[in-house]
């Protein structure tokens, strides 16, 4: 079974601190790497996505991937309370040839407290 | 990225009765899916809907249960049918826009909330 792993949280982070978000896969042959943002009652958005191994940064996300270790990661600096939300981490390309499709993790609910 | 919308926004059903749920783009896209998010849950995927043919379905899924049309670029729709209380769940497509992107990213529209009582 090809999956997608989040720690569900909640992670808590004071105003200003940096926000740690983690992500392991199974299938070592995934290609892309992509996490959404998905606000209570919203549906998800996404805000980046890897495909390299090392870090992409944008604004105050920076995604970063290691694939020998099959882990995917966001850290969001200067956290503020309009980043809490629950973060989706998705992968594809994941059981070889419907490289397409994503495969989503359970979501980690992120809580900035000012 | 690309305008999605969806019809209903929500909905309250009867167990038994069916609902069809739209999604229109603002332009052409070559893939479009259906994702269903159950209370507390990630997405789990529906379906590919497939331009002018049969659908493309996950496992646990049939067609009889969620019968999607996809008539053109820029249109789906997705029925579910006979419905139960374990249906109620949020209802997303989402499209790929592979000709501005070769990575698969996927955008999705503002979802449909059914409840079945």
């Amino acid at each position: 079974q090809k999956e997608v792993e989040q720690n569900s949280g909640p992670l808590s982070v004071p105003e200003g601190a940096i926000a740690s978000l983690n992500c392991t896969y199974s299938d070592r042959g995934s290609q892309s790497f992509f996490w959404y943002r998905q606000y209570s009652g919203k549906s998800p958005e996404l805000i980046m996505f890897i495909y390299s191994n090392g870090d992409k940064e944008d604004g105050r996300f920076t995604a970063q991937l290691n694939k020998a270790s099959q882990y995917v990661s966001l850290l969001i600096r200067d956290s503020q309370p309009s980043d809490s939300a629950t973060y989706l981490c998705a992968v594809n390309g994941m059981g070889g040839g419907s490289n397409y499709k994503l495969t989503f993790g359970k979501g980690t609910l992120l809580t900035v407290n000012p | 990225s690309a305008v999605i919308s969806q019809k209903p926004s929500r909905d309250i059903c009867q167990r038994g009765t069916s609902l069809t749920i739209q999604c229109q783009v603002d332009s052409q896209v070559t893939m479009m899916f259906w994702y269903r998010q159950q209370p507390g849950q990630s997405l789990t995927l529906i379906a590919t809907a497939n331009q002018g043919s049969e659908a493309t379905y996950e496992s646990g899924f049939v067609i009889d249960k969620f019968p999607i049309s996809r008539p053109n670029l820029t249109f789906s729709t997705l029925t579910v049918s006979n419905m139960s209380p374990e249906d109620s769940s949020i209802y997303l497509c989402s499209v790929q826009l592979a000709a501005q992107s070769s990575y698969n990213e996927q955008f999705f529209g503002p979802g449909t909330r059914l409840t079945v009582l």
